[in-house]
């Protein structure tokens, strides 16, 4: 079941601007992590965060997460037109890897 | 990074039909595969988890008579929609997971328009 809200649904940016999303959950998580998603494609993995970590860094991604607000960040900063696709978080919980997955953010980013 | 294939990409059938699909793991043998549902603009929603030789979990709300699920081998599951009704037309995602990684690796996903 979905558990996960993604706020903005839709982000429009300039390309070289930063684009930042959040995602609440509802419920104990052991990891959050990131996914991004083409049009009609399928899902590919950005980046994994541990419940017991606050930050983490890839490439161009930065992903935050405050379990005591259920909550999580991932900021893509320089984007590219490249970058225009949809993300996901998805949760678990511990001893079950089924994810839970938020609504989504659809980024767009303007050449 | 570890690949998943699902076939067909795209499947046009009549009502009352059934379609098959398949998901591999190509390079990785996959101890779980995850089978999703995905409507247009919309989040993956889970349907059932399978693991090799036994049977699959459903999502409640999921009718396991309507999605049969093999997962014959480790680098195999099957997803057959029987008697397909319009209703059915989706996006089928299928995701593969490994005993030691926590990470899931997607398929590219198949279309499925009943007609």
């Amino acid at each position: 079941s979905q558990q996960g809200e993604e706020d903005p649904q839709a982000l429009s940016i300039q390309e070289g601007e930063n684009a930042t999303m959040n995602c609440s959950y509802k419920t104990s998580i052991n990891n959050l992590q990131w996914y991004r998603q083409n049009s009609g494609r399928g899902l590919v993995h950005l980046i994994l965060i541990r419940s017991n970590e606050r930050e983490k860094h890839s490439g161009r991604l930065r992903v935050t997460l405050d379990t005591s607000k259920k909550s999580s960040s991932l900021l893509i900063t320089a984007s590219r037109a490249a970058d225009t696709a949809s993300y996901f978080c998805a949760t678990d919980s511990f001893n079950d890897y089924k994810l839970s997955f938020g609504a989504g953010t659809t980024v767009t980013v303007r050449a | 990074g570890a690949v998943v294939s699902q076939h067909p990409s795209r499947v046009i059938c009549k009502s009352g039909t059934s379609v098959k699909i398949e998901c591999r793991s190509l390079d990785f043998q996959a101890t779980t595969m995850f089978w999703y549902r995905q409507f247009p603009k919309k989040s993956l929603m889970l349907m059932a988890t399978s693991n090799e030789g036994s049977k699959a979990t459903y999502e409640q709300g999921v009718e396991k008579d309507k999605f049969l699920i093999n997962h014959a081998s480790l680098t195999l599951s099957t997803l057959t929609v029987t008697s397909a009704h319009p209703e059915d037309s989706s996006f089928y995602i299928c995701s593969c997971g490994t005993a030691s990684e926590e990470t899931q690796y997607f398929g590219p996903g198949t279309r499925l328009l009943v007609l």
